[in-house]
Formats: C-alpha cells, structure tokens, sequence
C-alpha cells in the first residue's frame, strides 16, 4: 500500500523558518513533489526531488531522504502570502498520477 | 514553462443537466492527463486517468457513466459530469506531466455548483 504522512497544520511568525516534513512509505518511488495551495486555487508546483539531497529555490528548499522515506520543505523569511496549503505528493515508477499527502495547512502570522 | 489550462473556472448547473469541463496543455503535449476532485478542506483525490486515444482508466468509487472522460487528442482532455446533482458540486482539477517528463502541472481548476 501507499501512505504518505505530513502534519495537518502548523503556525509561524512572519520572517521566521518554518520546516514541514513529509514521510512516505510507497513502492515504486519515481520523485516527491511538493506543491503550494492557497485557498479556493489550484497547486503550483515548488519543487520536485527524485535524488537525495537538498534543493534550493529562493526562499523555498527540500530535502529528500529515500533510504528514510523521508522529506520536508523548508521555507525561509516566511511572508503572509506563504499561508496556504502544502501538498506532498508521491510519484511511483510508470506513468502514474501522483499520491497525495493530505496537505499541511500553515498560518502564518505578525 | 509548462502551462495547463482549464476551463470554464466557475460554472453553476441545475441537477440533471450535464456539464463539460475542459483541460488543456498548451505548450506541450500530454499524452497522459489525470483527472483530480476536491471537497473543502480534504486533499485531492484522484478521479481518473486520462489517456489519449484508449479508454480513462476510473479510481475505485468513481462512476465512469457518470463522470465521462474524452482525451481526443494530445493537447485536451475533457470531464463532463452527466446528470449532475448537488453533491457533485466540488473543485474539479487537471493536471498533466510536462515535456521534460519531471514535472506534472496542474491546470486553475474549475468550481462546479450544482443548484
């Protein structure tokens, strides 16, 4: 089976880092991806990772660990746009569609 | 980069009338395109898969009568939701792999109110 586990919210202050982690457990492991919702809008994608290691975009990075089954996506000087949803999504070998996380709803606050 | 397009963004239907629901790759071609619904509040939960030229392969609990899928072509697949009824009122969203095969995109999304 397929599970994928992330926390259900969470609260940050503006300007500070906020780390969401992600864990799944799947067969087939072809890349984890990590998209951004805000309320009532589709997911934009922030930032895929299919190899160990960290990946840095601007204010937004994410780490892979496929040997823990483990991610998280780090946000630095958070703003109050970055409140939103954060999806972790699973992508098995093959042209499957993505498994989603139930998403991680982050306030963030003054 | 990438773009995927959906359309109509919001669309309201009286119960028993059919509603069609368009996705579209616009600078790319998706041979594949998956078919996602969304409830206030809840994640998205995959409805279909859609493949250009062969039948959609439909998630467990998903009716195929019912939510018809058309992938005619390599650049649009198309949702119609037949014989609707209030509780099929929902955020319907596409997405599509992009053309360097590592990304998957998501089309705006489309609100459905079935009144």
């Amino acid at each position: 089976g397929q599970n994928i586990d992330q926390p259900t919210e969470m609260t940050a202050t503006e300007g500070a880092i906020v780390q969401i982690n992600c864990t799944y457990q799947t067969s087939g492991f072809n890349g984890l991806f990590w998209y951004q919702q805000h309320a009532g809008e589709a997911p934009t994608f922030l930032s895929y990772n299919v190899l160990d290691g960290l990946e840095e975009k601007g204010r937004f990075s994410s780490f892979l660990s496929r040997s823990k089954g483990y991610s998280y996506l780090l946000l630095k000087e958070l703003q109050m746009k970055d409140s939103a949803s954060y999806l972790c999504a699973v992508r098995n070998s093959g042209n499957t569609p993505l498994v989603f996380g139930k998403g991680t709803r982050l306030s963030v606050i003054a | 980069g990438a773009v995927v397009s959906q359309h109509p963004s919001w669309v309201i239907c009286k119960s028993g009338t059919s509603v069609k629901i368009e996705c579209r790759s616009l600078d790319f071609q998706a041979t594949t395109m998956f078919w996602y619904r969304q409830f206030p509040k809840q994640s998205l939960m995959l409805m279909a898969t859609s493949n250009e030229g062969s039948k959609a392969t439909y998630e467990q609990g998903v009716e195929k009568d019912k939510f018809l899928i058309n992938h005619a072509s390599l650049t649009l697949s198309t949702l119609t939701v037949t014989s609707a009824h209030p509780e099929d009122s929902s955020f319907y969203i596409c997405s599509a792999r992009g053309a360097l095969g590592n990304t998957i995109y998501f089309g705006e999304g489309s609100w459905l109110t079935v009144v």
